[in-house]
């Protein structure tokens, strides 16, 4: 199974300042025949479901603002927020769609300072 | 607009049985794979099974293997997911996402969930 690692577990970043979220994977999710990386995040705020924001691991989903981001490949991945908005609040998860079990981080939980 | 609605969940002892749908909407049904996604409370997300758009493959979590049934009615735009042998640690709530390939891939769309809690 491939073992997602989130760190940190929690970020308390300040209005308008960059948040970054790390993800490792025990092994690499890059699928070598298409050179994609088989990685995505996710955001959750309180009683809500999870929502895509990043696929192939740094292609933003249609309608996610542009302060997201996702880089990194082969088994090192980042998100950050380039400037975190109130509504940015949220718990926020990487997945690997690599390889059966999926599998996703612990999750990171982003709080304002 | 995609639409996945849960139902099913409720109260149920250890060792019982629940059957979970997923009611899809508003796109093709029958070319998305499909999962389901359990959260028990206040934890992290961990995946519970993926059957693809024909319904030919399926796969689950060590965790509920030989326990869960994942299916589709692709005429009936309806998931579902039959738990047995429930356990306390089975208490969560279920999510069923919609791929956006045939196969696994990542969920562009999640249902809102359906809480099942196993207790006596």
């Amino acid at each position: 199974d491939i073992v997602m690692t989130q760190s940190p577990d929690s970020l308390a970043v300040s209005l308008g300042e960059r948040a970054t979220i790390n993800c490792k994977s025990s092994q690499s999710v890059l699928y070598s025949s298409n050179n994609k990386n088989f990685l995505a995040w996710y955001q959750q705020k309180p009683g809500q479901p999870p929502k895509l924001l990043i696929y192939w691991a740094s292609t933003r989903e249609s309608g996610v603002p542009d302060r997201f981001s996702g880089s990194g490949s082969g088994a090192d991945f980042t998100l950050t927020i380039s400037s975190l908005q109130a509504e940015d609040v949220a718990v926020y998860y990487c997945q690997q769609y690599y390889s059966s079990p999926l599998t996703f981080g612990g999750g990171t939980k982003v709080e304002i300072k | 607009e995609v639409q996945l609605l849960e139902s099913g969940g409720g109260l149920v002892q250890p060792g019982g049985s629940l059957r979970l749908s997923c009611a899809g909407a508003g796109y093709t049904f029958a070319r998305s794979a499909m999962s389901w996604v359990r959260q028990a409370p206040g934890k992290g997300l961990e995946w519970i099974s993926t059957i693809s758009d024909t319904g030919d493959s399926t796969y689950y979590a060590d965790s509920v293997k030989g326990r869960f049934t994942i299916s589709r009615d692709n005429s009936r735009t309806t998931l579902h997911l039959q738990l047995n042998s429930l356990r306390a640690g089975d208490t969560a709530l279920y999510f069923c996402a919609k791929s956006r390939s045939h196969f696994w891939s990542e969920y562009d769309s999640w249902g809102q969930g359906t809480l099942v809690n196993v207790s006596s």
